[in-house]
C-alpha cells in the first residue's frame, strides 16, 4: 500500500535550517510528484513547492524562493525538503503529499512533521 | 498569490445538505478543471474528496459532490452526517503551475 514516511519533529532556532525527509514506499517512485504543504497553528494549508523525482526541475512557491529547497535520492524513495532562515511564523506542521503528474491532485499525505522554531 | 476565499463557518442538521464555495479569480479556479476539495479532521492530515472538480476518488462517499461556474467552486454535502463535522479546503492549480488552497472552512454538525 501507499505510504509517505517523514521523519520526526524537529525544534531550531530563529536563523537556523531544518531538512525533513518523506520515504515513498508502495508504488513507482518516479511516477508521481511530491509536493510540500504546510499547516502552521490553528491556520490553513499553504503551498510550498512541488518535485519530479525522475529529475523534472522543481517549482517553489514565489514566498519561499530563495530558501526553500526541495531534493530527492530516488536510490531510497525519499523526497527531501530544506527550510533556511527560519523564523517563528514558520512554525508549522510539514507534509509531503503524492501527486499524480500532471493529474493536480494530492492523494496521499504523509503524517506530517511538526517544526517548531522558537530561541 | 493570494488564498482563495471560503466562508470560514457553514453548518448544517443531520440529513440536510450544505454547500462549501471557493472563489478565486480567472488566474486559478476560473482557469482550467484542476480543483480539488480536502477533508481535515483534527490532528489528521488532509484527505482527498473531490479532484477535477467534480471526481469523486474510490471509497468517498457518494453524499459529497463538487462543481464550478465561472471563478468559483463548491463542495456540497447532502445527507450531512456527524463524521462530516470537518475542516474542508479547496485548492486550485493557476496557471503558472503553482497551487493555491483556500483560506477553509469549519463545518459543523448541529
Amino acid at each position: 500500500q501507499v505510504h509517505l514516511e517523514q521523519s520526526g519533529a524537529e525544534v531550531k532556532k530563529p536563523g537556523a535550517s531544518v531538512r525533513v525527509s518523506c520515504k515513498a514506499s508502495g508504488y513507482t517512485f518516479s511516477s508521481y510528484n511530491i509536493q510540500w504543504v504546510r499547516q502552521a497553528p490553528g491556520q490553513g494549508l499553504e503551498w510550498m513547492g512541488v518535485i519530479d523525482p525522475s529529475g523534472g526541475h522543481p517549482l517553489y512557491a514565489q514566498r519561499f524562493q530563495g530558501r526553500f529547497t526541495m531534493t530527492t535520492d530516488t536510490s531510497t524513495s525519499t523526497v527531501y525538503m530544506q527550510l533556511s532562515s527560519l523564523i517563528s511564523d514558520d512554525t508549522a506542521v510539514y507534509y509531503c503529499i503524492r501527486e499524480p503528474i500532471a493529474l493536480c491532485y494530492f492523494d496521499y499525505w504523509g503524517q506530517g512533521t511538526l517544526v517548531t522554531v522558537s530561541s | 498569490q493570494s488564498a482563495l476565499t471560503q466562508p470560514a463557518s457553514v453548518s448544517g442538521s443531520p440529513g440536510q445538505s450544505i454547500t462549501i464555495s471557493c472563489t478565486g479569480t480567472s488566474g486559478d479556479v476560473g482557469g482550467d478543471k484542476y480543483v480539488s476539495w480536502y477533508q481535515q479532521h483534527p490532528g489528521n492530515a488532509p484527505k482527498l474528496m473531490i479532484n477535477d472538480v467534480s471526481i469523486r476518488p474510490s471509497g468517498v462517499s457518494s453524499r459529497f459532490s463538487g462543481s464550478k461556474s465561472g471563478n468559483t467552486a463548491s463542495l456540497t454535502i447532502s445527507g450531512l452526517q456527524a463524521e462530516d463535522e470537518a475542516d474542508y479546503y479547496c485548492c486550485s492549480r493557476t496557471k503558472s503551475g503553482t497551487y493555491v488552497f483556500g483560506t477553509g472552512t469549519k463545518v459543523t454538525v448541529l
